[in-house]
């Protein structure tokens, strides 16, 4: 059961420069979150989707941009990346609203 | 969205029942209270929820006294391995008027020492 997978795990960015992360659940759920989380702090979420076709933003969506053509992912993508980036993504899918969510293991970005 | 509030750490040895409250003051009729464990350099982990009175899994318990106006999550004999981020989250199932986003506090940092 793979459940909620991220790739790539690691990167490392020159600032301007432009990427996706990929996440990908298996699990038919319907809600989907990105999140970054800071050394040290919570987690904020940056954009979120409850189905197929339908995105809205979080807390800070500002520098990101997102697309759920399909049930099963959900890329996360930075257009011109900042150090003010540099974070652990966390993708994290749920079948309903408010019902457990699952995590995917993180990719850990860095912007130089 | 109801708002929670958490102390941002507390400190155990192992083997003692550790308690953490969260106090959510304007939770609305329909929303649950959820509690994620988070370790280092892993994403969070779903551990209980529930709506009101007492709710326990193999893993914890979760105690919401009548008003649900706080919320305590009760780890029994913790151990070192328990040493990790808790997060008490405030949301609703399905209803017309709560949102859809999922939004995690600063939570409570467990150290449980030897």
């Amino acid at each position: 059961n793979a459940g909620v997978t991220q790739t790539p795990k690691f990167r490392i960015l020159k600032i301007g420069q432009s990427m996706t992360l990929q996440c990908t659940q298996d699990m038919n759920h319907n809600y989907m979150y990105w999140y970054r989380q800071d050394p040290g702090m919570g987690l904020k979420l940056i954009y979120y989707s409850v189905g197929a076709g339908i995105t809205d933003k979080g807390e800070v969506p500002n520098g990101y941009n997102v697309s759920r053509s399909t049930t099963e992912d959900f890329p996360l993508r930075l257009e011109l990346a900042a150090p003010s980036q540099t974070s652990v993504y966390f993708c994290a899918s749920s079948y309903r609203r408010a019902t457990e969510a699952f995590f995917g293991q993180g990719t850990r970005l860095t912007v130089v | 969205l109801a708002k929670t509030t958490q102390p941002i750490s507390m400190d155990s040895y192992e083997g003692q029942e550790v308690n953490i409250t969260c106090s959510h003051n304007n939770i609305a009729t329909n929303d649950y209270i959820t509690w994620y464990q988070q370790f280092p350099s892993q994403g969070p982990r779903f551990i209980i929820q529930g709506y009101k009175t007492k709710v326990t899994n193999e893993v914890a318990s979760l105690f919401i006294p009548a008003d649900r106006k706080s919320s305590t999550l009760s780890l029994p004999r913790v151990s070192l391995s328990d040493t990790a981020v808790y997060y008490c989250l405030v949301g609703g199932v399905e209803t017309s008027y709560n949102t859809d986003k999922l939004i995690f506090g600063t939570g409570t940092r467990l150290q449980v020492f030897p």
